[in-house]
């Protein structure tokens, strides 16, 4: 059975950093591209970031280009998103998800996690 | 940047009407479209991948339709458990998802 589970969110002074961790069990890892959405209360969902199976490539939304880093282990089976320069429109709640393959063919998200809260306070 | 919009933005039914949802991109985006459903405090769960296909699990009361820029989610009868937020992306260039339809009872 897939499994996603974050960690790593709570209250941060605007400004502030925090890292994200996706722990993945049930599939091969390696092999899926593996990608963060976020959602601000209230509000849709957003695409933030997306690493492929190797972590040799990577893409972001423009909302975060330079301050959010996306990253994973894959001897660990481990995503990580690390979130610098935090803002107050960074609130959210922050999932991962799984792609249906690795990065660079068409691949939507077939598996999330649970996800967690951010929140930025000014 | 392709941008997605759905229509209506929010949807009153009743159980067992047959309800259809549309979603539109601002280019051709072949059939490389999904649709998910959202609950309240919940992820988001894929029911639809490239356009047409059902999610292994998902009730066949499920299906979506469409190919370049206009795509549409069908429920045939609508049951208690399907009101929801549902959300279209694309998934062509990167990835963008609409804004949310919001299915409510009526």
């Amino acid at each position: 059975e897939v499994q996603l589970l974050e960690s790593g969110g709570g209250l941060v002074q605007s400004g502030g950093s925090l890292r994200l961790s996706c722990a993945a069990s049930g599939f091969r890892f390696s092999s899926y591209a593996m990608t963060w959405v976020r959602q601000a209360p209230g509000r849709g969902l957003e695409w933030v970031s997306a690493i492929s199976g190797s972590g040799g490539s990577t893409n972001y939304a423009d909302s975060v280009k330079g301050r959010f880093t996306i990253s994973r282990d894959n001897s660990k089976n481990t995503l990580y998103l690390q979130i610098n320069s935090l803002r107050a429109e960074d609130t959210a709640v922050f999932y991962c998800a799984k792609a249906t393959g690795d990065l660079g063919a068409e691949q939507t998200f077939d598996y999330w996690g649970q996800g967690t809260l951010v929140t930025v306070s000014s | 940047d392709i941008q997605m919009t759905q229509s209506p933005s929010t949807l009153s039914a009743s159980v067992g009407d047959r309800v259809t949802i549309t979603c539109r991109a601002s280019q051709r985006i072949s059939t490389w479209l999904a649709w998910f459903q959202q609950k309240p405090g919940k992820a988001p769960n894929l029911l639809i991948y490239k356009a047409s296909s059902l999610e292994s699990g998902v009730p066949s009361r499920f299906s979506g339709s469409g190919s370049g820029t206009e795509f549409t989610l069908t429920i045939s009868s609508l049951q208690p458990d399907d009101f929801a937020t549902y959300y279209c992306q694309q998934y062509y260039s990167w990835f963008t998802f609409g804004p949310g339809t919001k299915l409510e009872i009526k």
